[in-house]
């Protein structure tokens, strides 16, 4: 089946670590995004990239980190220096600018 | 830049009312595109709607209604007859082109949780 695959479901980390939060999609889209979902805070967007190779900072970059090697994969990295990690993150592909984004099911991350 | 404001916070109807949601927008591309996102309990966004900045026509699909108006930058959404599975968070969302080029940002506003009480 086609779609998109964030892992883990639920995730939790150690004050002063790194985590990496994986999304793979097998639709074939050039495009894919990482947000973060706070309570009263909408989606806020971290980073995107449009093809393999080069990404963009989104509003709330800070903290985090990306790579997209594969047109399939956009992993997202949450560094010790991102102050408040605890969140709920989707990721999302979409083929062009005018065609709706298709969502993963989310990974919650809690900081312990 | 873009923005997308989502003024309602929480909206709580009782089954059976029409129920309005509001979404305004600032962009300054040449053409945009504008999208509504339904968001359940269960967390995965599911996608509503599609509208592009050159088609003004609004648009009906069983009890779900949107009305496009460019000149107060306007993407509203209407449910007629609400019930109790439309219970969720709604996002309205805005992609753009820029000029001679192309972005494929994807911006959301803050979504407004509907309740639909039996």
């Amino acid at each position: 089946d086609g779609g998109i695959t964030q892992s883990p479901k639920y995730l939790f980390r150690k004050e002063g670590q790194n985590v990496t939060l994986s999304c793979e999609q097998n639709l074939n889209h050039d495009a894919m995004y990482w947000y973060r979902q706070d309570p009263g805070q909408g989606l806020r967007l971290i980073y995107y990239s449009q093809i393999v190779n080069d990404f963009q900072k989104g509003d709330i970059a800070e903290g985090y980190s990306v790579s997209r090697e594969k047109k399939e994969s956009f992993p997202l990295t949450v560094t010790s220096a991102q102050k408040n990690p605890t969140a709920f993150y989707l990721c999302a592909s979409k083929s062009t600018v005018n065609t709706e984004a298709f969502f993963g099911q989310g990974t919650r991350l809690t900081v312990v | 830049a873009q923005k997308v404001t989502q003024a309602q916070t929480e909206i709580s109807v009782v089954e059976k009312e029409d129920v309005t949601l509001d979404c305004v927008y600032e962009t300054r591309d040449t053409t945009y595109y504008l999208f509504w996102y339904k968001q359940p309990p269960s967390g995965e966004l599911v996608f509503l709607i599609r509208r592009n900045s050159f088609d003004e026509q609004n648009e009906i699909s069983g009890r779900y209604s949107w009305n496009f108006q460019k000149s107060t930058s306007s993407f509203n959404f209407t449910i007629t007859a609400s019930q109790v599975v439309d219970s969720a968070v709604y996002f309205c969302a805005l992609s753009g082109r820029v000029y001679g080029g192309a972005t494929n940002k994807l911006i959301f506003g803050t979504g407004t949780l509907l309740a639909v009480q039996p």
